[in-house]
């Protein structure tokens, strides 16, 4: 069975400060693993994707992933948090030996970035 | 190009009552998904429509449903309102094959009384 994991809730980091906040996946075949975020009462935007090819990805506003198969971790980090960064992040992943999932997206709990000034 | 559009922005119904959410996808998109977001269960995975079929369905029970239309546009429908049914439902569109990223509409907000 497909699941993703974001073992912690909340993460609170320094403006200025790297942050990183931790997915782990687990999935019958190979993942393709995405990250979004959600602001207050917005739908969910897209950030960065893993299909195939270089372990670390690069994103939107600075963000970038890095995908460990031995871990079958994928997780979210940005050398330098803003405040305007703080928000609900959501990892998620569709299982290619899926088939019939195909247009599926498995997501995580999510984690709530808090940048204080 | 313009993002997903979900109508209408905030909803509020009674127990028993049904409801009718409506997505249009962005321009050439052919795969429309739904899911539904609750503080208890997170995001939940309703169904997926590609080319005005149902390629997809997660576990929810027969009261809610979708359709397609040739346009892409796609409508779901929730018959019976129960509490437990107020939830943000967000909808997202893709080119519909396994590498395409889901670009997610700023949802539906439904609350049952």
């Amino acid at each position: 069975a497909q699941s993703v994991a974001q073992p912690e809730d909340q993460v609170n980091v320094a403006e200025g400060n790297p942050l990183t906040v931790k997915c782990t996946y687990s999935v019958s075949g190979n993942p393709y693993l995405f990250w979004y975020v959600q602001y207050p009462n917005r739908g969910l935007q897209f950030l960065l994707k893993y299909i195939t090819g270089d372990n670390l990805v690069k994103g939107s506003y600075g963000f970038e992933a890095e995908f460990n198969k031995s871990q079958t971790s994928f997780h979210l980090k940005k050398p330098s948090a803003l405040v305007s960064d703080s928000a609900l992040y959501f990892c998620a992943v569709r299982d290619l030996e899926g088939g019939s999932t195909l247009g599926r997206l498995y997501f995580g709990r999510g984690t709530q970035l808090t940048v204080w000034p | 190009k313009a993002g997903v559009t979900q109508t209408p922005r905030y909803l509020i119904k009674t127990r028993g009552q049904q409801v009718t959410l409506s997505c249009s996808p962005i321009s050439g998109h052919r795969s429309v998904s739904w899911y539904q977001q609750t503080p208890g269960q997170g995001l939940q995975f309703l169904f997926e429509y590609f080319s005005e079929t149902q390629r997809n369905k997660g576990n929810f029970p027969g009261r809610f449903s979708g359709r397609q239309f040739s346009n892409s546009r796609s409508e779901m429908n929730v018959s019976t309102l129960e509490l437990g049914d107020s939830a943000l439902y967000l909808c997202a569109s893709s080119l519909g094959y396994e590498q395409e990223t889901q670009y997610f509409g700023p949802g539906t907000r439904l609350l049952v009384l």
